[in-house]
């Protein structure tokens, strides 16, 4: 059965470090995997994907993320963060199904001015 | 904008009655699905819906009901059988069904709505 781990259920950081959450995955087969943030009251937004191609995605608000398939991982990146990053971080993974998709527990990011 | 509309944004029930959410998009998209949400935990399918007049279970379907009687509308009921619906929902739509090339499993989700009961 396929699986999502997000280890860090809370981090904190400063405006203007850098960023990297973690997203361990168990899947079969070559995985579709995604990045999605909450903020407080919110529903999703999609803030990148990947299924194929370059391992390195970038996506919206200067996010990226780098599939490994040897660590089984899909780990979230951000150079510089803003405060208004802080938000709740999902990972998922997928066979390109949605009714498939399977969540981690997310992690909540917290920016400290 | 296109997009998805859940209404209400809150809402409080009184154990026993049953309760109705809102679920309407505007994207012209065929699958839509019904999640909750709880503290600390993922995301867990409730129902979906592939195309009009069809629906079908996720992992914890027990204590709700849903109907598709319109592509743009997908309602959630939470029965009295639901032994702890106290919880935030999520509606989701995706553009593609499974199998048709170009599917990715991308969801697009509304804002939510949190049940309380008292």
């Amino acid at each position: 059965a396929q699986s999502v781990t997000q280890p860090d259920i809370h981090i904190t950081v400063s405006e203007g470090a850098s960023l990297e959450l973690r997203c361990n995955y168990s899947y079969g087969a070559t995985p579709y995997l995604f990045w999605y943030v909450q903020s407080p009251g919110q529903g999703l937004q999609l803030l990148l994907k990947y299924f194929s191609g370059d391992t390195l995605v970038q996506g919206i608000k200067g996010f990226e993320a780098e599939f490994k398939r040897s660590q089984s991982s899909f780990n979230l990146r951000k150079p510089s963060v803003h405060w208004s990053d802080a938000a709740e971080y999902f990972c998922a993974v997928g066979p390109g199904t949605a009714s498939k998709l399977t969540f981690g527990t997310g992690t909540r990011l917290q920016v400290t001015l | 904008d296109g997009g998805i509309t859940q209404s209400p944004k809150y809402l409080f029930r009184k154990e026993g009655q049953n309760v109705t959410l809102s679920c309407e998009q505007n994207l012209n998209h065929d699958a839509m699905y019904w999640y909750r949400q709880d503290p600390g935990q993922g995301l867990r399918l409730i129902y979906y819906s592939q195309i009009v007049n069809d629906f079908q279970k996720g992992d914890i379907a027990e204590g709700y009901s849903v109907s598709r009687e319109k592509k743009e509308s997908f309602p959630l009921t939470v029965t009295s059988a639901q032994k702890n619906p106290t919880a935030f929902y999520l509606c989701a739509s995706s553009a593609h069904l499974p199998g048709l090339a170009g599917g990715t499993g991308e969801l697009f989700f509304g804002e939510g709505s949190r049940l309380t009961v008292l």
